[in-house]
């Protein structure tokens, strides 16, 4: 029973920035928010995590809002190779041995 | 470094034989996850290994399916008398046992196993 919501697809322009919503209203306190994502016939590929504060890495940025009942996260300059699907999670982080659940997550489509 | 990996990729098998996959975690992560995904779907958790405690095996969905894990690292999953119902992609992930900062699952490239 995944506790998010995301949008089931969104396209973005090659070379613009890819911002995915996902709302999880009813987060608790230790549970942290996690994105995934998925191409096709592949492993799901992590992509960053973080409780409360915006976090940054190579890939990409999550924004936390400050109620933390919603995130966003941003591929500042999508190239075609980011299509995929994107799967946000939420889960006590250092619960070791509860599974991952994946939603059906945002089928991201990156156009020329 | 070297990510998860899992072998065979694929494996096509008759109904009723056995079949063993297996997976290599991380060097030195200390849980190992088997989930499966079948065509179009999400993953469905399997069973979890933390170091050399008992596994967690709640996920396995028949008697047909056992999971080992020697000395710590490599994983093996067999599954006994395949049915095409266990046509799916089995993945495994590997993740490091730290104190705090949030648990990250890193996934191998998973198996894919058609059953005919």
């Amino acid at each position: 029973d995944a506790k998010t919501t995301q949008p089931p697809s969104m396209d973005c322009a090659e070379g613009r920035a890819a911002n995915l919503p996902c709302n999880h209203s009813t987060i608790s306190g230790n549970e942290y928010v996690y994105w995934y994502r998925q191409i096709h016939s592949q492993g799901p590929q992590y992509i960053i995590h973080g409780l409360k504060n915006n976090e940054t890495n190579e890939m990409a940025s999550l924004i936390i809002t400050e109620d933390r009942k919603s995130s966003t996260l941003i591929l500042p300059h999508a190239t075609l190779r980011d299509t995929a699907v994107y799967y946000c999670i939420v889960r006590v982080g250092d619960n070791y041995g509860q599974n991952f659940v994946f939603g059906p997550g945002t089928r991201l489509s990156v156009l020329p | 470094g070297a990510g998860v990996s899992q072998s065979p990729s694929n494996k096509v098998t008759e109904k009723g034989k056995d079949v063993e996959l297996r997976c290599d975690p991380i060097s030195g992560h200390t849980a190992l996850y088997w989930y499966r995904q079948s065509l179009g779907q999400g993953l469905e958790f399997l069973i979890y290994f933390q170091g050399n405690s008992a596994p967690d095996k709640s996920g396995l969905p028949s008697d047909r399916f056992s999971a080992e894990r020697t000395g710590g690292s490599v994983s093996t999953l067999t599954i006994q008398r395949t049915q095409q119902e266990d046509s799916a992609v089995y993945l495994c992930a590997s993740s490091f046992d730290r104190l705090a900062g949030g648990e990250t699952q890193y996934f191998g490239p998973g198996t894919r196993l058609l059953v005919l």
